[in-house]
């Protein structure tokens, strides 16, 4: 079935703790994205891949890394969350040559 | 910046009517796409339309794009409780911009 994943699920953490949320698709899909979205501002785009060492930054990256070293996976890495950044993210994939995005099933994050 | 704006934000009709949302965006687009949202769950594609097409159907879903107004409109058909969902549309130019969405709500 092709899907995307993402772990984990649910993440509640303290200010500072680094932590790294998992996002794989099993689609060989050139192109991987992460979003957060926040009541009243819809999804907004943290980094994108164009495939495999290609990485970019989307609207709002700061407090964000990411890393592309192989094309099914695309870890979201925050160094030291801080609390404005709880939020619902999502990753999506999709091909280079298709408009549809493929997307997780979200990870809630709780920054206290 | 927000490109795609939907409208309404929420919509409440009675099962089995007509839900009809509207897009509106500014800039130039290869296509634009419809995804829905159920509560707290990743989106899920519905339809896409290219920006030289007027007029796309799949199932119940009818999708009009009026690139001269940048506007586009989703119309879902005999409404069920399942559709109760968030719907967003999204921008594909230089890169995918998503609404802020419309809540559909389908009363019983």
């Amino acid at each position: 079935e092709a899907q995307v994943t993402q772990n984990p699920r649910y993440l509640i953490t303290v200010t500072g703790k680094k932590l790294t949320v998992t996002c794989s698709q099993n689609m060989n899909h050139e192109y991987m994205s992460w979003y957060r979205q926040d009541p009243g501002l819809g999804l907004r785009q943290i980094y994108y891949s164009m495939n495999v060492e290609v990485t970019d930054k989307g609207d709002v990256p700061e407090g964000y890394k990411v890393s592309r070293k192989e094309k099914r996976n695309f870890p979201l890495i925050l160094e030291s969350p801080s609390p404005n950044q709880t939020s619902l993210y999502f990753c999506a994939s999709r091909s280079t040559h298709q408009g549809e995005r493929y997307f997780g099933p979200g990870t809630r994050l709780t920054v206290t | 910046s927000q490109q795609g704006e939907e409208d309404p934000q929420a919509l409440s009709i009675q099962e089995g009517e007509n839900a009809t949302m509207n897009c509106s965006y500014k800039t130039s687009i290869n296509n634009l796409q419809w995804y829905r949202q159920n509560s707290g769950r990743g989106l899920v594609h519905l339809i896409l339309i290219r920006s030289n097409e007027r007029e796309k159907h799949s199932g119940r879903l009818r999708v009009t794009l009026d690139t001269s107004k940048k506007s586009s409109s989703l119309l879902i058909t005999a409404s069920r409780a399942a559709d109760t969902a968030s719907y967003f549309c999204a921008t594909d130019g230089d890169k995918i911009i998503f609404g802020k969405g419309t809540r559909l709500h389908i009363l019983p």
